[in-house]
């Protein structure tokens, strides 16, 4: 299995659709996981930690399930400025560095 | 809100040719991280350094790669002699303290290496 794997995408669903994205990880002794935002050729920006099983934060939650060993992200009323790539990031062995996966794409459309 | 910082914004130099890549931290932050992103490509880690020295490093953090915190307040990255393939996005990033807690990422350099 890949350190961190997702999904390319892209995704292109119509605004105010639900849509779910997985990541899958393969240190089994990472507490903590994180989903950021990037937007084309800018920084990740920090979109939820996911420390036990779930996070909620408004239309947006991420969700973590330990046995499968995989994260997913829910958004709810999807909006056009929703549109960007979702990175997941797994804390590596030492707890220090971050591995990302690929991202996934997602494109809201009219 | 505190952010990270970063200069240049973008910086052309040629193959050969040192560059210092320059960051500031979120302030009362402890660790602090370079990563990279070639375009279309994953955002990969090169270095973390703590406590003024490094903790991590990958394998494409070679030697011709340097990490120094000057003052108290930057944190800078050095590419001595630059390579077309070094060519890419390199973002600053800090996190507060106990390993693998949130890291922040600053707006980033584009390297562009001719």
């Amino acid at each position: 299995r890949k350190e961190v794997e997702q999904d390319p995408g892209p995704f292109n669903v119509p605004e105010g659709a639900t849509v779910a994205f997985n990541c899958t990880y393969s240190n089994s002794a990472s507490q903590s996981f994180f989903w950021y935002r990037q937007d084309c050729r800018k920084e990740p920006k920090l979109l939820m930690s996911v420390y036990s099983s779930g996070n909620e934060d408004g239309r947006f939650t991420a969700q973590l399930n330990r046995a499968s060993q995989y994260i997913s992200l829910l958004i709810r009323d999807s909006k056009l400025s929703d549109s960007a790539t979702y990175l997941c990031a797994v804390p590596g062995r030492g707890g220090n560095k971050l591995t990302f996966g690929t991202g996934t794409q997602l494109k809201v459309e009219l | 809100e505190p952010e990270v910082t970063q200069t240049p914004s973008h910086q052309v130099t040629q193959m050969g040719q040192e560059v210092i890549l320059r960051c500031v931290p979120i302030s009362n932050h402890l660790y602090f991280y370079w990563y990279r992103q070639i375009l279309g490509q994953k955002v990969e880690f090169l270095v973390s350094f703590y406590n003024n020295e490094i903790s991590e490093k990958s394998e494409i953090f070679d030697d011709q790669f340097s990490v120094e915190r000057p003052d108290g307040s930057n944190f800078t990255l050095k590419i001595r002699s630059t390579k077309l393939e070094d060519s890419a996005m390199y973002f600053c990033a800090s996190s507060s303290g106990a390993p693998e807690d949130e890291q922040y990422f600053g707006p980033g350099t584009r390297l562009t290496v001719t």
